[in-house]
Parts: structure tokens; C-alpha cells; sequence
């Protein structure tokens, strides 16, 4: 079955520490996207990718850094200058042109967790 | 810049009871879409209508309805004969031009059996 898959599911990181957030998916999508999850501050998105070898800064790109090396992979970094990294992680995947019709498909997301 | 605002950070309802979640956006594009997602305890995200800015007409999809207000810039669910299923975080989203998906900051409801 085609879909995203994200890695893991929940992730411990120590103050200071580097960590990757893995997102793959097998549905052939171009476009690619991590959006982080707070309470009550719904969905911001950190990174997109519209095709591989490109991405472009969402509304909250600080502390965080992708690459997109393969159209399947879009891997997220929350690097150590992210001030408050706890939070929720999905990643989502669409065809460029469809996302008007709804056409995003999301990952089951990542819970990190700074200890 | 777009904005999603949604007012309402926990709603509930009695089943078989109707509910309507409250939703208003901004943007100064004419050509856009607009959505609610729902997030159940899965954290999965699920698309549960779309409706386009140029239509008049009020997307339906079963027991989920919108009310869409163009001038005032409006666009509440409405869910008809609540089951117990329908519990989750629902999520309000515009999308315009460069295809980034914009959300509100999402309404809990709890369906009461």
C-alpha cells in the first residue's frame, strides 16, 4: 500500500543535541512537507520541498534544517539552535497542482521529546 | 499573509445531536480553497471536506456540511447525528496559490453518549 511513513514514532533528545526525523513515502509525490504541532497553535509549517535537490523556509524554519536528495525521502533535523523542539512532527506529501483538491497525504507524525 | 482562526478550543455534543464548529480565515487572494480536517486520537490527519471559493454552493459530504461565507470570510462544519466516532481534533485549512495548506488552531470535540 502506498503512503508516508514516518520514523520513530516517539524520540527522546537531549538539550544540545542534533536530531533526524525520518519521513519516506512510495506514492510518487513531488511535493513534500513538516509541519510541527503544538497545542493549541494547530499546524505551522517548517520546510517544503516542491522537487528534489530544492526546498524553501515555512513560517517557523528556525533551529531546523532538510534535504530532499531523493524524491522519496524529505528528512527533518531539529538541530540544537531550536529553542523548544517538544512538540508533535507530521510530515505530509502531495502532487504539485492537487493540493486544491485536498490531496495532501500525512504520516502518522513523531513526538519528540527533550530531556 | 493568510490567517485560520478557529474560536472554539473544545466543543461537545450529545450523540445523534448536531454541532457546528466555527472557523474564519483571511486572505487577500480571491481564488482559493478551504478545508476541514479531522485528527482522531491516531494523530492521523483525514480529509472531510473541501470546498472551492468560486462555488456558491456548500460543500456536503453526508453527515458533515459547510457554511460558507465569502464576504465575511466564514467557514463552520456542521455535523449532523454526532456518532461517537466523530471525536477528534478538527482542523481548518486554506490553501492558495503556492499549495501550502494553512491551518486554524484546531477544535477538540467530544462526542457525549
Amino acid at each position: 500500500d502506498g503512503g508516508i511513513t514516518q520514523s520513530p514514532k516517539y524520540l527522546f533528545r537531549k538539550e544540545g543535541q542534533n536530531v533526524t526525523l525520518s519521513c519516506e513515502q512510495n506514492l510518487n509525490h513531488d511535493a513534500m512537507y513538516w509541519y510541527r504541532q503544538d497545542p493549541g497553535q494547530g499546524l505551522r509549517l517548517i520546510y517544503y520541498s516542491q522537487i528534489v535537490n530544492d526546498f524553501q523556509k515555512g513560517d517557523i524554519a528556525e533551529g531546523y534544517s532538510v534535504s530532499r536528495e531523493k524524491k522519496e525521502s524529505f528528512p527533518l533535523t531539529v538541530t540544537s539552535a531550536q529553542k523548544n523542539p517538544t512538540a508533535f512532527y507530521l510530515c505530509a506529501s502531495s502532487i504539485p497542482g492537487t493540493g486544491t483538491l485536498g490531496g495532501y497525504t500525512f504520516g502518522s507524525g513523531t513526538r519528540l521529546t527533550v530531556v | 499573509a493568510q490567517t485560520v482562526t478557529q474560536s472554539q478550543p473544545e466543543m461537545s455534543v450529545q450523540e445523534a445531536e448536531t454541532v457546528t464548529l466555527s472557523c474564519t480565515y483571511d486572505t487577500s487572494e480571491s481564488d482559493y480553497y478551504l478545508f476541514w480536517y479531522k485528527q482522531p486520537p491516531s494523530r492521523q490527519m483525514i480529509l472531510v471536506i473541501r470546498q472551492e471559493a468560486y462555488k456558491q454552493q456548500n460543500a456536503t459530504e453526508n453527515r458533515f456540511s459547510v457554511n460558507f461565507q465569502k464576504a465575511a470570510k466564514s467557514f463552520s462544519l456542521k455535523i449532523s447525528d454526532s456518532q461517537l466516532g466523530d471525536a477528534a481534533m478538527y482542523f481548518c485549512a486554506l490553501i492558495q496559490g503556492a499549495q501550502k495548506l494553512v491551518f486554524g488552531q484546531g477544535t477538540r470535540l467530544t462526542i457525549n453518549p
